[in-house]
């Protein structure tokens, strides 16, 4: 059974408009969630993180939302960049240790100028 | 900079062959990690290591194996090639389990197909 869930495929946005990546989770347990970025044909790049201890952090146009009592974290871009297009992976620790990562199935992001 | 190498980006096999998939990382992490990609189904999780000679299964090991003889190398192994282990492999390692500080880092990815 996912623990980590991104139910849209993919998304579509206008430059400079805002993006909104959705991912769920079913583990209570999660105190530390993950967004990664992947462009085709490299690995995956770490982007920003957040605790469960908070409900928001942002990183320049990044900021990521976490809604604990739904289970349910949003990463926003704004404005977005046709340079933001990639695939976007959320992820959640997957042992008690942190020391390996549960990955949703990702969501391709196309920003068109 | 962190720097994760592996070893071929194109790699193509026949079925039953033995197949190394190595990886190496600059910046002495203690925890190396190997994953596949699949359209659809995200990043699983094949194997870790989070110290030399020290290995833990992740979702989806069987079929392959894993060798940790230094630190700063991690081989991925398929035991027996076989066509649906064609797939993006990625190879990643990260500081330590202080994971709130350290994320992991990858690779850029082995495509691998077995004919």
């Amino acid at each position: 059974d996912q623990q980590v869930k991104q139910n849209s495929p993919s998304l579509s946005v206008q430059e400079g408009r805002i993006s909104i990546l959705n991912c769920d989770y079913t583990n209570s347990m999660f105190d530390y969630f993950l967004w990664y970025k992947k462009y085709p044909a490299e690995g995956p790049t770490f982007l920003i993180s957040i605790s469960s201890i908070k409900d928001k952090n942002e990183d320049g146009r990044f900021t990521v939302f976490l809604n604990k009592s739904a289970k349910h974290l949003s990463l926003h871009i704004v404005p977005s960049q046709p340079g933001d297009s990639a695939v976007y992976f959320c992820a959640a620790p997957a042992n008690q240790a942190g020391t390996a990562l549960i990955f949703g199935k990702g969501t391709t992001l196309s920003v068109s100028s | 900079d962190v720097k994760v190498t592996q070893s071929s980006r194109y790699l193509v096999k026949r079925t039953g062959e033995k197949v190394f998939l190595e990886c190496v990382q600059d910046m002495d992490h203690e925890n190396m990690f190997w994953y596949r990609q699949d359209p659809g189904l995200g990043l699983r999780l094949i194997y870790f290591s989070y110290d030399v000679k020290m290995k833990e299964k992740g979702d989806i090991p069987e079929g392959y194996s894993v060798s940790r003889e230094k630190k700063e190398r991690f081989s991925l192994i398929l035991e027996s090639a076989s066509t649906n282990q064609t797939s993006m492999y990625l190879c990643a390692s990260s500081l330590d389990a202080d994971y709130s500080n350290q994320p992991q880092h990858f690779g850029d990815g082995t495509r691998l197909s077995i004919l």
